[in-house]
């Protein structure tokens, strides 16, 4: 089975500080995302990853910034963390398939829960 | 502007019950759409329907798409407390590349 592994379940940070949100993947997917998910909003994509040292911006990524260095570990990062950016974050990866990039079957961490105080 | 929406918001039901999910769309050169379970925090895949009025089924749960009407529906019969989740619809797109777009999703209560 596919393991996204997200290395903390909850984080408690203070404002204006620097958030690294780290996640690892062990089946060689080329993709990789980052959404957070609020009560109502659903999940929104911050980044994506089609392969390493790429990134793509996703719908909300204002105040956040991606680094892949390897290909199994794709790492949000919040520059200077605020109260509005209190979130469960969602790391996930998927095999592109045949000749498109696609996003189908994305297997998903269990979730960061950040709290900016 | 594309968008997932999904009704009901929650709904509560008794074990045994027989509960519909809704998930219309609006999307440019839709390509797909999947249901994913959550439960605590981690979403699990459930169906990917591309064609319109097929039925894909796995055990008492089951969904179609109808590609004419923009919606889908996820059917799940004789509910069990381990059912108790929420449901989520992601719509894929040829526009999109890698990306999906998710409804709000729908919390589902099974209460024994």
């Amino acid at each position: 089975d596919v393991k996204v592994t997200q290395s903390s379940r909850y984080l408690v940070k203070r404002t204006g500080e620097k958030v690294f949100l780290e996640c690892v993947q062990d089946m060689d997917h080329e993709n990789m995302f980052w959404y957070r998910q609020d009560p109502g909003l659903g999940l929104r994509l911050i980044y994506f990853s089609y392969d390493v040292k790429m990134k793509e911006k996703g719908d909300i990524p204002e105040g956040y910034s991606v680094s892949r260095e390897k290909k199994e570990r794709f790492s949000l990062i919040l520059e200077s963390a605020s109260t509005n950016q209190t979130s469960m974050y969602l790391c996930a990866s998927s095999r592109p398939q045949g000749g498109y990039t696609t996003n189908e079957k994305l297997f998903f961490g269990s979730g960061t829960q950040l709290s900016v105080l | 502007e594309d968008k997932v929406v999904q009704s009901p918001l929650s709904l509560v039901v008794h074990e045994g019950d027989t509960v519909t999910l809704n998930c219309s769309y609006e999307v440019t050169n839709f390509r797909s759409l999947l249901w994913y379970k959550q439960e605590k925090k981690a979403p699990t895949f459930l169906f990917m329907l591309t064609s319109s009025g097929i039925e894909k089924k796995s055990g008492r749960l089951s969904s179609i798409l109808d590609k004419k009407e923009l919606f889908s529906i996820l059917n799940i019969t004789a509910t069990q407390t381990g059912d108790s989740a929420v449901y989520l619809c992601a719509v894929g797109s040829m526009e999109y590349g890698n990306k999906l777009v998710f409804g709000a999703g729908t919390i589902l209560r099974v209460k024994s």
